[in-house]
C-alpha cells in the first residue's frame, strides 16, 4: 500500500525564519502527494499537491513543497513563518484504487514562537 | 461554495446505542468521502461514494457501520451498537470531476462513547 511517514511530532520555530515540515513516501509506481492544514476546530484544508512536472510546487498562504525522487521526499516549505501558520500539518500520498482516496500520515504539529 | 457541512458537531453516546451523522457535500460535487479521525492519527479512509454509488469500503468499515447517499447529495453514516472503541472524529469530504482532485473537508463530527 501507499504511505507517507512524518518522522516529527511537533516542529516550533520563530516568527519570521523558514519553517520546514518533513515527509517521505513509500510508493508503488508514481506518488501523487498533498499537504494539507488542520486548524484548531476547522476541517482539513488542501495547501498543494505533486502530480508531475516541476519539483518544486507553489500553493496555498506562501507554502511550497519540494518533490525530491532520490530521498523520497516531500518536504513542506515557507520562508517566513507566521503565528498564524500554528497548525497540525498532514501529508497525504493518493492511495491505489483510481478513486482519488488518500492515506494520510499522523501529522506535525507545528508552533510558531512570537 | 458553501463548504462541506456535518452534523451534528458532537455527539455523546452509551455504548451500545445507534448514532447517525450526516454530510452535505459541496454542490454538484460527484464524489463523497468518509474518514475517521483518532487522536495524534491522520484521517483514516472508511468509505467512498461516487454519485449515490458506494464504489469502495475500508475493512475498517465494521458491519456495525453502514453509510448512504441517496439521490447522491447528502450522505449518512450509520453506526449501530456502538463500543468506546468507536470514539473519534469522523470527517465528510468531497471533490469533483474526474482524475486526481483535491479534497473539501467538513469540520467533522465528534463522536464519544461513554
Amino acid at each position: 500500500a501507499q504511505s507517507v511517514a512524518q518522522p516529527e511530532d511537533q516542529v516550533n520555530v520563530a516568527e519570521g525564519n523558514p519553517l520546514t515540515v518533513k515527509c517521505t513516501y513509500s510508493v508503488s509506481g508514481n506518488p501523487y502527494l498533498f499537504w494539507y492544514v488542520q486548524y484548531p476546530n476547522r476541517g482539513l484544508q488542501f495547501l498543494l499537491k505533486y502530480i508531475t512536472g516541476d519539483n518544486l510546487v507553489k500553493g496555498s498562504y506562501g507554502f511550497e513543497a519540494e518533490f525530491n525522487k532520490s530521498q523520497t521526499s516531500f518536504h513542506l516549505k515557507k520562508p517566513s513563518a507566521l503565528v498564524s501558520d500554528s497548525a497540525l500539518y498532514f501529508c497525504a500520498v493518493r492511495d491505489i484504487g483510481g478513486n482519488n482516496r488518500l492515506a494520510f500520515g499522523k501529522g506535525i504539529q507545528v508552533v510558531v514562537i512570537p | 461554495d458553501t463548504g462541506v457541512s456535518q452534523d451534528p458537531r458532537h455527539k455523546i453516546t452509551k455504548r451500545g446505542q445507534n448514532v447517525t451523522f450526516r454530510c452535505d457535500p459541496i454542490s454538484e460535487h460527484n464524489r463523497l468521502y468518509w474518514y475517521r479521525q483518532t487522536l495524534g492519527q491522520g484521517p483514516e479512509f472508511l468509505t467512498y461514494f461516487q454519485n449515490e454509488a458506494q464504489l469502495e469500503k475500508s475493512r475498517l468499515l465494521s458491519d456495525r457501520f453502514s453509510a448512504e447517499r441517496p439521490k447522491g447529495s447528502f450522505s449518512t453514516l450509520e453506526i449501530q451498537r456502538t463500543e468506546q472503541g468507536d470514539s473519534a472524529m469522523y470527517l465528510c469530504a468531497s471533490s469533483r470531476g474526474q482524475g486526481i482532485q483535491k479534497l473539501f473537508f467538513g469540520s467533522g463530527t465528534q463522536l464519544s462513547v461513554l
